[in-house]
């Protein structure tokens, strides 16, 4: 069974530029969900995705977008980049809801550094 | 809202140490709870969790007990090794929520072990 993957691991771009994370989710899971983990800080939701729409938002601004396909996998982007948008981004999946299982599972993180 | 409050760290312990780390929440319904570990520069893998009071999770040595009297979920372990050197993070889901397994994170506790 392969687990949540990420890519890519590590990134750097400078400020007002644009980012696309990428996320595989594991296999069985329909439901993906976005975290922002500031260096020190536990993770902080962003948004989650089920069935291709977003269902969910945490308190972050319009610039942070996402997409999920339809194999489940699914991107974030951030629009017109901040210094304070550096941090590691972690992907989760979890099981279908009807499973009632709502344990989510997360990849390895893609660490962006914003200049 | 809900919120997850870890004990101040770092805890730094020798070798066969006995382990404790506090964490307490609020919530409005009736969440379930996890432990999430963070080893240094990886994602977040799942410790343990518990989805209804009085609940022990376990695992790799690892215990806490769902107490829903007290709003707490404590980590314990009662021989650490050097390998569990690691950042630990408590973390809530509410059932039935807009966002299916939303986690809420406290703030991380940092555990060195020493050999």
């Amino acid at each position: 069974e392969t687990g949540v993957t990420q890519s890519p691991t590590h990134l750097i771009k400078t400020r007002g530029q644009q980012v696309t994370l990428r996320c595989s989710s594991q296999s069985g899971h329909n439901t993906v969900s976005w975290y922002q983990q500031a260096l020190g800080q536990g993770p902080q939701f962003i948004f989650q995705y089920y069935r291709e729409e977003e269902n969910g938002r945490g308190n972050f601004p319009p610039r942070f977008s996402g997409l999920q396909f339809p194999n489940y996998s699914s991107e974030l982007n951030v629009n017109a980049l901040e210094l304070d948008d550096s941090a590691l981004y972690l992907c989760a999946s979890s099981p279908a809801r009807q499973t009632g299982q709502e344990t989510q599972y997360f990849g390895p993180g893609t660490r962006l550094l914003v200049l | 809202g809900d919120s997850v409050t870890q004990m101040e760290g770092p805890v730094t312990l020798s070798e066969e140490a006995f382990l404790t780390i506090n964490c307490t929440y609020t919530a409005t319904g009736y969440p379930s709870l996890f432990w999430y570990v963070q080893y240094p520069g990886e994602g977040l893998q799942l410790l343990l969790k518990a989805t209804k009071a009085d609940d022990k999770g376990s695992n790799k040595g690892f215990e806490a007990t769902y107490r829903k009297e007290t709003t707490s979920f404590h980590l314990e372990k009662g021989s650490v090794q050097v390998s569990d050197s690691a950042v630990y993070f408590c973390a809530l889901s509410e059932r039935g929520g807009t966002s299916y397994g939303k986690l809420t994170f406290g703030q991380g506790t940092i555990l060195t072990v020493h050999p």
